[in-house]
């Protein structure tokens, strides 16, 4: 089975909407990196985060951290064209910045 | 602007050729650099780390002698894949640790398409 799950695999919202992007682990988690793709391109780093309760914020995206149950989600606020993507998820396996990741969600917002 | 960049970000070439991939640290230096592959509608998967210095420690199921991986500076590891067929038809990406401690950037990507 995956090691990390996201939810949903894709969701359709229009513009001004607000969303919430899960990613589960079915393993321990140290550390959770958040990126946005673009098909076919690199990825954009928006957010990491380490500690169990941590909540970090940039521009209208927020994420937060709950180790218990190892899980992370990213939320953003009223939603924009300009938002729409792939939305990864990355776990830290080891200290040398490994990543495992998730599957991806994809992000429409239609205007 | 982009701190880690690749190139080329997409090659074709003819199977049995060898292609060779380079991930740059812009401004800073990457002791460490990581390669993923990511087929279409898949997420990434890790293939190998590239050490500065020393051999790349490759991910389980993954052939050292196609991918060949050499990290001669702190600012540049390379990519090689070897006989290249159809199959290795993919998007690679690499990917370096940053100054701050959990930074963690990601190249632009390069498209292989093996004909």
């Amino acid at each position: 089975s995956q090691e990390l799950e996201q939810s949903p695999q894709s969701l359709i919202v229009q513009e001004g909407k607000n969303l919430t992007i899960n990613c589960t682990s079915s393993k321990t988690l140290y550390g959770l990196y958040w990126y946005k793709q673009k098909y076919g391109e690199g990825l954009i780093f928006l957010m990491m985060l380490q500690k169990g309760g941590e909540e970090k914020s940039h521009e209208k995206i927020t994420a937060k951290l709950d180790e218990k149950k190892q899980q992370s989600s990213l939320h953003i606020t009223a939603s924009q064209p300009s938002h729409a993507g792939i939305y990864l998820c990355g776990a830290v396996r080891g200290s040398n910045y490994k990543l495992t990741f998730g599957k991806g969600t994809l992000l429409t917002v239609n205007p | 602007g982009a701190v880690v960049s690749q190139h080329p970000s997409w090659v074709i070439c003819k199977s049995g050729t060898s292609v060779k991939i380079e991930c740059r640290s812009l401004d800073f230096q990457a002791t460490t650099m990581f390669w993923y592959r990511q087929f279409p509608k898949q997420s990434l998967m890790l293939m190998a780390t590239s050490n500065e210095g020393s051999k790349a420690t490759y991910e389980q199921g993954v052939e050292k002698d196609k991918f060949l991986i050499n990290h001669a500076s702190l600012t540049l590891s390379t990519l090689t894949v070897t006989s290249a067929h159809p199959e290795d038809s993919s998007f690679y990406i690499c990917s370096a640790s940053g100054r701050e401690a959990g930074e963690l950037f990601f190249g632009e990507g390069s498209r292989l398409t093996v004909l």
